[in-house]
């Protein structure tokens, strides 16, 4: 059983730029939901999506966008990149939407400059 | 609107001594709560969870809907439970708001 893998695991970016963030969910998962964690902060709920449909959304604006495959593996992407946006990317997956584990990659760290 | 606080950023004990870290939130519906933790140069994972009432390493986490809290305590700390600790409010759909986190030394 493979857990949850994102990639890149970094990566920099110029202001106004998009950039795509990708996640593999693990094995048997069927449910992706990302995370925004700022430095000092603990992670924010972007999106979720499940049996590629998206399934509740945070606070956060529209040019934060997502897709789920039919393999259950994930996109995250983000337009018109702002400073603000820099911060580590968590994806999370578990099986289903009631309440089981979620389980956590290792995240991508973005830097926008 | 939910809420989770942890007032305490920065949180040190000495090995063998007890830890208490603090964990309030704000739901208006039955909250499920969570425990997650990262160690050092690793990915979050769950600790533990109210509805389960498990001891996990040693933690333990009391649901008290009163004081709204779900504090999570150790009688006697080691050094290898120097980390992050998050507490999570879980959503319907396996939606988690996170607080912002205490880091945990244990000084030998």
């Amino acid at each position: 059983e493979t857990g949850v893998t994102q990639s890149p695991t970094h990566l920099i970016k110029t202001r106004g730029q998009q950039v795509t963030l990708r996640c593999s969910s693990q094995s048997g998962h069927n449910t992706v939901s990302w995370y925004q964690q700022a430095l000092g902060q603990g992670p924010q709920f972007i999106f979720q999506y499940y049996r590629e449909e998206e399934n509740g959304r945070g606070n956060f604006p529209p040019r934060f966008s997502g897709l789920q495959f039919p393999n259950y593996s994930s996109e995250l992407n983000v337009n018109a990149l702002e400073l603000d946006d820099s911060a580590l990317y968590l994806c999370a997956s578990s099986a289903g939407l009631s309440n089981t584990e979620a389980f956590f990659g290792q995240g991508t760290r973005l830097t926008v400059v | 609107a939910q809420r989770v606080t942890q007032p305490e950023k920065l949180l040190s004990v000495f090995k063998g001594a007890p830890v208490e870290l603090k964990c309030n939130y704000s739901y208006s519906g039955s909250p499920e709560l969570f425990w997650y933790v990262q160690y050092s140069r690793q990915r979050l994972q769950l600790l533990l969870r109210h509805i389960s009432r498990e001891s996990i390493k040693g933690f333990t986490a009391d649901l008290n809907k009163g004081e709204t809290s779900f504090h999570l305590k150790k009688p006697f700390a080691q050094e290898e439970d120097s980390a992050m600790y998050y507490c999570a409010l879980q959503q319907p759909g396996n939606q988690f708001y996170f607080g912002t986190g205490t880091s945990l030394t244990v000084i030998p």
